[in-house]
């Protein structure tokens, strides 16, 4: 499995601000992934992050709005970009474990979850 | 367009009781399913992962079926305790790349 962690837990935000969230993984993975779940509803894949290369975004979210980094295989951060109260929701962090010899178990693991509120 | 449809979207159960939770997917060119849990203002948990060629899978309690060809997967939970009180959500995995679909949830309340 993988220990996945992610700063901040939960935030409030200002109208057009801006927030990143971190995410962090105890062992090297190739793929990590965003996803937002919004209030009620279920997860929605934002963009797809492999390290050295860019984000590949899901239909409806663009680089501009949600940009992602991915400096190494153990580290990523998305940021929320000139927030509207729509942005509200919970964006969760996950990966896909691999094992000691580097191939997918095929199994995604998520991280606890940012809560942003954007009043 | 991959669509995953869970029944029923609530569930309140008596400790003890067995239940089934359903999960119906319109694609079935999947490569695997995810059993996930969620207990509220937390992340998610994986339960349980069945391949496109399994039937099922158990773990403890927990036991994941999985019909690709009519497009439908169960999770039955045995001996439900309070402690199973969270939401379940299954997704699926395309055959082609890494993307998961999911439902929107079963929200399970067991009451002691």
């Amino acid at each position: 499995s993988a220990v996945i962690s992610q700063k901040p837990s939960r935030d409030i935000c200002q109208r057009g601000t801006s927030l990143t969230i971190q995410c962090q993984v105890d062992s090297q993975v190739t793929m990590m992934f965003w996803y937002r779940q919004q209030p009620g509803q279920s997860l929605t894949l934002i963009a797809t992050a492999n390290q050295g290369s860019e984000a590949t975004y899901e239909s409806g979210f663009v680089i501009d709005k949600f940009p992602i980094s991915r400096p190494n295989l153990t580290f990523s951060t998305l940021t929320v970009s000139n927030m509207s109260p729509e942005d509200s929701s919970i964006y969760l962090c996950s990966v896909e474990a691999i094992t000691m010899r580097g191939v997918s178990t095929d199994t995604q693991y998520f991280g606890p979850g940012t809560r942003l509120t954007v009043l | 367009k991959q669509e995953v449809t869970q029944i029923p979207a609530a569930l309140s159960v008596p400790e003890g009781e067995n239940l089934v939770l359903n999960c119906s997917f319109t694609d079935s060119a999947i490569y695997n399913l995810q059993w996930f849990r969620q207990d509220p203002g937390k992340g998610l948990t994986s339960l349980l992962l069945i391949q496109s060629s399994q039937r099922e899978q158990t773990s403890g309690r927990l036991n994941a079926s999985l019909d690709k060809s009519s497009g439908r997967s169960t999770l039955y939970i045995a001996a439900s305790q309070p402690g199973d009180s969270a939401t379940y959500l299954c997704a699926v995995r395309e055959a082609s790349g890494s993307r998961l679909t999911f439902g929107e949830g079963t929200q399970l309340t067991v009451n002691p």
